[in-house]
């Protein structure tokens, strides 16, 4: 299985500043349809997870433009312009690309 | 308005067996593949199953195949989940989602907690 490595795991942030989350995988997600299947989910306190970003770098509708997600074949980042009170939560990262489809360990994102 | 909603969870004895069941609307339920995620108290997620469109088309993680079984009524609009021999481990929070385009999941219900505990 492939294996997915969030860094940090706990990301205490000041409002207003920047924050990244890394996400690396144990082997390339490039797919031979030649797309990419890198997710970003958010997961705020009590809530079921968002989808914010899909393919590396596309971002949902709904999502604020603070949010970008870049990287390719297996290192990922994840970024967050500046950080708002209700970006409060876990973030994962999770590749489609590969059977089974897994998760990173979560990165937990908090007010400083 | 894309709604999926979960129910049958609950606590059930090692070894036994409960059916989850996810209700879908908002959406042309028998025109998107379907995952079931997991989620244990305090921890990661864990992808489950997948199901195509027709039913004919399913896969699993390792830790619970023979075990769980994903299905669908497109008729009903509905996702299911079989899950027997349960063990402690199985014990989460169970997620409906639709898997969006190829290689992601793009909307998801909020949950239905099973306990596995004597």
């Amino acid at each position: 299985d492939v294996v997915m490595t969030q860094s940090p795991l706990s990301l205490p942030v000041s409002l207003g500043q920047p924050a990244s989350i890394s996400c690396r995988s144990s082997q390339s997600l490039e797919h031979r349809d030649g797309n990419t299947y890198l997710n970003w989910f958010q997961q705020r306190p009590g809530q079921s997870p968002r989808r914010l970003i899909y393919k590396v770098s596309n971002r949902d509708s709904g999502v604020p433009d603070r949010f970008s997600g870049s990287g390719s074949g297996s290192d990922f980042t994840l970024k967050i312009s500046r950080v708002e009170a209700e970006d409060v939560g876990v973030y994962f990262c999770m590749q489609g690309t590969h059977w089974p489809w897994t998760f990173g360990q979560g990165t937990k994102v908090e007010i400083k | 308005e894309v709604q999926l909603v979960e129910s049958g969870g609950g606590l059930v004895q090692p070894g036994g067996s409960l059916r989850l069941s996810c209700a879908a609307s908002g959406f042309t339920f028998s025109t998107y593949w379907m995952s079931w995620v997991r989620q244990a108290p305090g921890k990661g997620l864990e992808w489950v199953a997948n199901i195509n469109q027709d039913g004919n088309e399913k896969y699993y993680v390792d830790s619970v195949t023979g075990r769980l079984t994903i299905s669908r009524d497109n008729a009903k609009n509905s996702l299911y989940l079989q899950m027997n021999s349960l063990r402690a481990e199985d014990t989460a929070v169970y997620f409906c989602a639709r898997a969006g385009a190829a290689g992601t999941v793009d909307f998801w219900g909020q949950g239905t907690l099973v306990t596995v505990s004597s």
